[in-house]
């Protein structure tokens, strides 16, 4: 695999349920980020991973979020008691060099999230 | 804080023209570096151009160049011959302690 990837594309779920959503970084990549890009918006920071450890997760919306990652690479961010303002698209990225260190953040396409 | 400010919501451009998108920011990092990405339809962000805050000389990857003014955090995309393909949104970036900040992005339409 070349690039980020992430599932689902798309999601659409009702008010109140829980959803996942995945990431595999580059292979290699040490620091992994999820952004949120609400309509029309630039992108809202969330969280990020040095390796499995998230150092700062005040980026999260509420406690309804948390986010881990395992083995150094898959990441899952998982929102609970989905509301409709969490509808949006989150998208989430990789840099070869640890977070702290500027680097090129490499993004993948992104998941859709709907919340009815 | 650090802020990254895009003035210009939208912009047009005739095809096989040049076009500028403004990009101002504000940091307190002595080490970072500055990006454009763009944002087609498709929604993945593909990156653009980078620029070292450290190296004076600006960027250029093909039909694509930076105007990096240190002094004046001012730090500005020109694409020249314009492309249909260029159409897209998109977004200023600054590297933060281990974040990007974003701007708020221009909507580039280049015309037929």
């Amino acid at each position: 695999g070349a690039g980020v990837s992430q599932s689902p594309s798309n999601k659409v779920t009702e008010k109140g349920k829980d959803v996942e959503l995945r990431c595999d970084p580059i292979s290699g990549h040490t620091a992994l980020y999820w952004y949120r890009q609400s309509l029309g918006q630039g992108l809202e920071f969330l969280i990020y991973f040095q390796g499995n450890s998230a150092p700062d997760k005040s980026g999260l919306p509420s406690d309804r979020f948390s986010a881990e990652r395992t083995g150094g690479s898959v990441s899952t961010l998982t929102i609970q008691r989905t509301q409709q303002e969490d509808s949006a698209v989150y998208l989430c990225a990789s840099s070869l060099s640890p977070a702290g260190n500027p680097d090129t953040q490499y993004f993948g396409p992104g998941t859709r999230l709907t919340v009815l | 804080a650090q802020t990254v400010t895009q003035s210009q919501p939208e912009m047009s451009v005739q095809e096989a023209e040049t076009v500028t998108l403004s990009c101002t920011y504000d940091t307190s990092e002595n080490n970072y570096y500055l990006f454009w990405y763009k944002q087609p339809p498709s929604r993945q962000m593909i990156l653009v151009i980078r620029q070292e805050a450290y190296k004076q000389q600006n960027a250029t990857e093909n039909r694509f160049s930076v105007n990096f003014q240190k002094a004046a955090k001012s730090f500005s995309l020109k694409i020249s011959d314009s492309q249909l393909g260029d159409t897209a949104m998109y977004f200023c970036a600054s590297s933060g302690t281990y974040k990007y900040i974003f701007g708020t992005g221009t909507r580039l339409k280049v015309l037929a």
